[in-house]
């Protein structure tokens, strides 16, 4: 099956800094990531839709210039959290579309500031 | 917009039971996706199993299948001969079809499933 990586698993920042993760299809050609974000407890809230070679696509309410994406090769797509403030912790998670419409997604990335 | 309902918050079942999960979806477009993916506690979005629209056969995948009804906009499923390694979170999702559709995936809020030994 597809598979789909993430990296960092956690981490740990101090407010004010940046933090950037990764998200890597392992098996296939991505055209198209997606970055979502959730809360516990809750559903995944999509964040932005990031097509490869072109800018992504923000869903409403998220600040493109806090949380910038980049998907560079059609196998990576990064997400960097801008000046990380307390209120960014949460469990950021990517998914990149296979053929046939099925989004394969990566195990997440805990993110916790200080 | 579509939207996608869960009814039910939290489900439970012995294991080796059969257990049904319900989601119903709203929409206007004839052609879409239905999806339902397990989220365990290690937090992976693990897909379970795919339904199209068009196909009017339930999708099956082992244990797992479907009802699909598209006049009564419901999928739901059912796991068979359940087992302590199914427990976890369920979303219903909904995507359409890229030609005038979207590609985003619409997610229902959840179902927390638990397994009783």
């Amino acid at each position: 099956g597809a598979v789909v990586s993430q990296h960092p698993s956690r981490v740990i920042c101090k407010s004010g800094t940046s933090v950037k993760i990764e998200c890597r299809s392992l098996d296939f050609q991505a055209t198209t990531m997606f970055w979502y974000r959730q809360f516990p407890k809750q559903s995944l809230m999509l964040m932005a839709t990031s097509n490869e070679g072109s800018k992504a696509t923000y869903e409403q309410g998220v600040e493109k210039d806090k949380f910038l994406i980049n998907h560079a090769s059609l196998t990576l797509s990064t997400l960097t959290v801008t000046s990380a403030h307390p209120e960014d912790s949460s469990f950021y998670i990517c998914s990149a579309r296979q053929v046939q419409e099925t989004q394969y997604f990566g195990p997440g990335t805990r993110l916790l500031v200080l | 917009a579509q939207t996608v309902t869960q009814s039910q918050p939290e489900m439970s079942v012995q294991e080796a039971e059969t257990v049904t999960l319900s989601c119903t979806y709203d929409t206007s477009e004839s052609d879409y996706y239905l999806f339902w993916y397990k989220q365990p506690p290690s937090r992976q979005m693990i897909l379970v199993i795919r339904q199209e629209a068009y196909k009017q056969q339930n999708a099956t995948e082992n244990r797992f299948s479907v009802n699909f009804q598209k006049a009564a906009k419901s999928f739901s499923l059912k796991i068979s001969d359940s087992q302590l390694g199914d427990a976890a979170m369920y979303f219903c999702a909904y995507k359409g079809v890229p030609q005038g559709g979207s590609e985003k995936l619409v997610f229902g809020k959840g179902t927390k499933l638990t397994v009783n030994p």
